[in-house]
């Protein structure tokens, strides 16, 4: 089992649509996660943080489940712009694990 | 303002050359990071600097040496380049350890 794995998609959804998607880690002793977001030919940029509580950030919503081992993305009311790779981040105990996901893609549509 | 800035954005050379690229922050960031980003776009961290002390240096051939001459900069050395370097190669900042990265615009380096 890879240590995180994404659906590498494409998602292909209308504009105006509710779309999510997960990001499940290996390591329990995982401590930090983030959501980025890659352009086509861009480099990563930080979407949000993770927080064990839940949070939002505009039509954003990132939720942690510790005990099923997955992260998740909720965008609401896609718009064109968010047309992108998503990328999960996992940070474990030490120093020395920072993984990042292999990324989902997703396709907004008009 | 640049945050992270990275040079050169494209490097095209011969392999078996010897090529560096330079990446500096403007963040006040204590922790300083090379990825690369193959062309399946998986991206994989290399190293990572923090003060000027290396914390992480994962299974990368010794032919690449980074150097942190200060904890604003994190340069990378790539000696008798090989076909297979050939990747997207990424600096990023962060705070601490913990905290979130910054990314440079990547250099990519192309080998003929």
């Amino acid at each position: 089992r890879k240590e995180v794995e994404q659906d590498p998609g494409p998602f292909n959804v209308p504009e105006g649509a509710t779309v999510a998607f997960n990001c499940t880690y290996s390591n329990s002793a995982s401590q930090s996660f983030f959501w980025y977001r890659q352009d086509c030919r861009k480099e990563p940029k930080l979407l949000m943080s993770v927080y064990s509580s839940g949070n939002e950030d505009g039509r954003f919503t990132a939720q942690l489940n510790r005990a099923s081992q997955y992260i998740s993305l909720l965008i609401r009311d896609s718009k064109l712009s968010d047309s992108a790779t998503y990328l999960c981040v996992v940070r474990g105990s030490s120093a020395s694990k920072i993984i990042f996901g292999s990324g989902t893609r997703l396709s907004i549509r008009p | 303002d640049t945050a992270v800035s990275q040079t050169p954005k494209y490097l095209v050379t011969q392999m078996g050359n010897d090529k560096s690229i330079k990446c500096e922050q403007n963040l006040g960031h204590d922790t300083m990071y090379w990825y690369k980003q193959d062309s399946k776009k998986f991206l994989k961290i290399m190293f990572s600097y923090n003060n000027k002390e290396l914390i992480i240096n994962e299974t990368v051939p010794n032919r690449f040496s980074p150097k942190s001459p200060d904890k604003a900069h994190l340069n990378l050395h790539i000696n008798s380049l090989e076909l297979g370097d050939s990747a997207v190669y990424f600096c990023a900042s962060s705070q601490d350890l913990m905290q979130p990265q910054h990314f440079g615009d990547g250099t990519r380096l192309s080998i003929l």
